[in-house]
């Protein structure tokens, strides 16, 4: 059972083109996670929300956590190149934090 | 550097050969976890450890063994694989296992086929 839902799966976009990417679920997290992967290494982590609502942004990124908690967008101002890799969603619960679930990613490629 | 290291990189076995993975995290972290990574399917847990001497079940543990026994090694054992455990494995490790928004810091990953 995917618990995480991220759509688009794939996205190819030009340069200075703006984009959503969005991660769903039908249960509540305690705390949502933003990672970007590049070929031949493991994610990295962009960013943690914790609170419905709640807005944070990262230079030309976006994130923003759903009022109930359930689902999660990030959005990119003027993508540049650089913003290519596979974007995951993960998300955490506090009645079982060691168990983490991830979405099954955003390939993002963004032409010159 | 604050790492997580996992080796070996790549790995190329045959049916039934037991093998293990390290990883080794230097942060002194409390938490570890293992995660597969097949096409469409993204990351799945298959073990973590919320701290020494203490691991439990991911999504996907059948097949694999795992063990604590010091905070920075949390290896993962193959004791017979099998063609469909071929995939991109991942070590991560967080600061702390019980904060559910504690940052998961991931190694560089072992591609591993077994045919």
């Amino acid at each position: 059972t995917q618990l995480l839902e991220q759509s688009p799966q794939f996205l190819s976009i030009q340069e200075g083109e703006n984009l959503t990417v969005y991660c769903n679920s039908s249960s509540v997290f305690s705390s949502l996670q933003w990672y970007r992967q590049e070929p031949g290494e493991g994610p990295v982590l962009l960013v943690t929300v914790v609170t419905g609502g709640e807005v944070k942004k990262l230079k030309r990124l976006t994130f923003q956590f759903g009022d109930a908690r359930k689902d999660s967008s990030l959005h990119i101002t003027a993508a540049q190149p650089g913003d290519t890799g596979l974007y995951l969603c993960a998300g955490r619960r506090n009645t079982n934090a060691g168990k983490s679930t991830f979405g099954d990613g955003t390939t993002l490629t963004v032409k010159p | 550097e604050a790492q997580v290291t996992q080796n070996p990189r790549y790995l190329i076995t045959v049916t039934g050969k037991k093998l293990t993975v390290t990883c080794s995290q230097n942060m002194n972290h409390e938490y570890m976890s293992w995660y597969r990574q097949d096409p469409g399917l993204g990351l799945r847990q298959i073990y973590y450890s919320m701290n020494v001497e203490v691991t439990d079940k991911g999504d996907v543990p059948e097949g694999y063994k795992v063990s604590r026994k010091e905070k920075r090694n949390f290896p993962l054992i193959l004791e017979s694989p099998s063609p469909n455990q071929t995939s991109l494995y991942f070590c991560a490790s967080s600061f702390r296992g019980r904060v559910e928004n504690s940052p998961l810091h991931f190694g560089n990953g072992t591609r591993l086929t077994v045919t």
